[in-house]
């Protein structure tokens, strides 16, 4: 079955400082969504790529999705204490459901 | 105030026993969902419909059913509810089959 693999689990970051997480398809996917989870909360979208070779930004944060449309990538500049969350991909299959990947556990150190 | 509603917000129920977890939208989404939250696992579906009246298995569905009567509801019912079911029960909808989803705020359920 399709898998969509995150990595990695747990982030620790002291604020100011960069963080990057990636998400990995055994398949071709034809979308990619991220959702952020902050803790106690529920996950709420954050984007959509949809093309081959995609960038998105939105403030600091910043979304690919690569060319062979497999892999993604969240990327966030400069982290402040309200990244604090769990980041999920999720991907889609053609005209299957998403698959959500197990979540990067961003904690930011002020 | 729009949006999907999830009830109860937390439960603690005896092994054995029957249970059904509400959920209600009121933004008129086609498709809804049910997902389990575990620790390290992220979200897996359960069950899902992608419109009133049909539903469809997900990744984990044994121990689980569902229903769509109409657009709004999909209540997930656990017929026997065992300990592995203790999760974070999360609904969802969305407009479209793999769209933006919008989730209701959870369900912590505990089996004991």
């Amino acid at each position: 079955g399709q898998q969509v693999m995150q990595i990695p689990q747990y982030q620790h970051v002291q604020e100011g400082e960069d963080f990057t997480t990636y998400c990995n398809s055994s398949t071709t996917l034809s979308n990619i969504q991220w959702y952020k989870q902050r803790p106690g909360g529920h996950p709420v979208f954050l984007i959509q790529l949809v093309k081959s070779g995609e960038v998105k930004k939105q403030k600091r944060l910043t979304f690919q999705f690569g060319e062979a449309k497999k892999n993604s990538s969240l990327h966030i500049t400069a982290t402040q204490t309200t990244d604090v969350g769990t980041y999920f991909c999720a991907g889609r299959t053609g005209a299957n459901n998403l698959f959500f990947g197990t979540g990067t556990r961003l904690t930011v150190i002020p | 105030i729009a949006g999907i509603t999830q009830a109860p917000t937390s439960q603690i129920l005896a092994a054995g026993r029957r249970m059904t977890l509400r959920c209600t939208q009121d933004m008129r989404h086609n498709a809804m969902y049910w997902y389990r939250q575990d620790l390290g696992l992220g979200l897996r579906l359960i069950h899902y419909s992608n419109t009133a009246g049909t539903t469809g298995k997900g990744e984990v569905p044994d121990g689980y059913s569902v229903s769509r009567a109409n657009t709004d509801d999909f209540p997930l019912t656990l017929a026997s509810a065992v300990p592995s079911q203790t999760s974070v029960y999360f609904c969802a909808s969305s407009a479209g089959r793999g769209e933006q989803a919008f989730f209701g705020q959870g369900t912590r359920l505990t089996v004991v």
